[in-house]
């Protein structure tokens, strides 16, 4: 019972271009997402998220857009840099259900390209 | 002055043997959590503890038990291993409770054998 879908495993990029990875959910109660950054042997960081009453949210090279009725988010980096290579996980929430209802996706592993 | 450290890095160990996990946060956040990854590489929230009470307990087996000794520490005890038990654990916090910005440790991967 995934409630938060990345559907891609692994995402390759190449080095300046656009990075754009997705994530869908199903729990139409989730109203605010999250994206996280992981590197290998290390924790997953905040990197963006995004309210249900946005649309669009940026934070420098970073957007995060959500499409509400087709309960769809994405991440889109632009420019792509060699450090952005790591595993993106998506979560989701619910309103008073804070970190004890934040729901992970897989991830998914962008590999930039030099 | 790593923000949220655990400890160890690895854990290699017997089926049937009993183990900790330990988490410090030196973030003075409210709230600590743990999480399991397993091999499907999901990230599921296992206790969270809000100033030194338990505040959510998933599904797990009572053969896991969280001991917070004070708001800094997070400990992860683990009774009677089971090769099931092998995962990657991540410790994390956050400033206080409801709140999703978690800061999350290096983890500690348990390999049960």
């Amino acid at each position: 019972d995934q409630q938060v879908k990345q559907n891609s495993p692994s995402l390759s990029v190449q080095e300046g271009r656009i990075s754009i990875l997705n994530c869908d959910y199903t729990n139409s109660m989730f109203d605010y997402f999250l994206w996280y950054k992981k590197y290998p042997a290390e924790g997953p960081t905040f990197l963006i998220s995004i309210s249900s009453i946005k649309d669009k949210n940026e934070d420098g090279r970073f957007t995060v857009f959500l499409n509400k009725s087709a309960k769809h988010l994405s991440l889109h980096i632009v420019p792509s840099q060699p450090g952005d290579s790591a595993v993106y996980f998506c979560a989701a929430s619910y309103s008073g259900g804070g970190a004890d209802g934040l729901t992970f996706g897989k991830g998914t592993h962008l590999i930039i390209q030099p | 002055d790593t923000a949220v450290s655990q400890t160890p890095k690895y854990l290699v160990t017997q089926m049937g043997n009993d183990k900790s996990i330990k988490c410090e946060q030196n973030l003075g956040h409210d709230t600590m959590y743990w999480y399991k990854q397993d091999s499907k590489k999901f990230l599921k929230i296992m206790f969270s503890y809000n100033n030194k009470e338990l505040i959510i307990n998933e599904t797990v087996p009572n053969r896991f038990s969280p001991k917070s000794p004070d708001k800094a520490h997070l400990n992860l005890h683990i009774n009677s291993l089971e090769l099931g038990d092998s995962a990657v654990y991540f410790c994390a916090s956050s400033p206080r409770q409801y709140n999703e910005k978690l800061f999350f440790g290096s983890g500690t991967q348990l390999s049960v054998l």
